[in-house]
């Protein structure tokens, strides 16, 4: 079973619409979730910590649930910029900062 | 004034070769990380260096070095290059991780080719 897993997707969203999506984590110990994004062919860059509260940074929500293990995002009045793979990551407990990463999930913005 | 820089971007080379790429990051953070990232687009961590202490060593062939010269700087060295080595090669940085776990930035990737 992987560590952390996400729907592939792809999402086709049009311009303006709203998105959402999860992931699921395997080790109740996490303590530490993000949501990075990568473009094609471009390094993972950091959208959001995820908090316990949930919290929210302009049009992007995400929200922890730990009782389930799962965090989501979501993001409203999508754009066309918004098109990328969006990553969920995990921290694994006691091991020095190491992250998990899922496959990532798909999102493509369409006019 | 990029944060985490690598050289160099593409690297095309043959088996047998053996080749280097360098990663320098200019955050002001203690701990840095060579992650690959293959065809099927997971990023999986080969190594860790905590302030020139290596803290991570995933199940990397040992054809595999890191070598950590400062606190800003983590280079990775590969010998006798063979095809399934061909990924994207990032190297990542974060603050001190001994109390906690911290967002990581990445650098812009080295895109390696082994024919």
């Amino acid at each position: 079973r992987k560590e952390v897993e996400q729907d592939p997707g792809p999402f086709n969203v049009p311009e303006g619409a709203t998105v959402a999506f999860n992931c699921t984590y395997s080790n109740s110990a996490s303590q530490s979730f993000f949501w990075y994004r990568q473009d094609c062919r471009k390094e993972p860059k950091l959208l959001m910590s995820v908090y316990s509260s949930g919290n929210e940074d302009g049009r992007f929500t995400a929200q922890l649930n730990r009782a389930s293990q799962y965090i989501s995002l979501l993001i409203r009045d999508s754009k066309l910029s918004d098109s990328a793979t969006y990553l969920c990551v995990v921290n694994e407990p006691d091991s020095w900062g190491k992250l998990q990463f899922g496959a990532g999930t798909q999102v493509v913005v369409t006019p | 004034d990029t944060a985490v820089s690598q050289t160099p971007k593409y690297l095309v080379t043959q088996m047998g070769n053996d080749k280097s790429i360098k990663c320098e990051q200019n955050l002001g953070h203690d701990t840095m990380y060579w992650y690959k990232q293959d065809s099927k687009k997971f990023l999986k961590i080969m190594f860790s260096y905590n302030n020139k202490e290596l803290i991570i060593n995933e199940t990397v062939p040992n054809r595999f070095s890191p070598k950590s010269p400062d606190k800003a700087h983590l280079n990775l060295h590969i010998n006798s290059l063979e095809l399934g080595d061909s990924a994207v090669y990032f190297c990542a940085s974060s603050p001190l991780v001994t109390s906690g776990t911290y967002e990581q930035y990445f650098g812009p990737g080295t895109r390696l080719t082994v024919t």
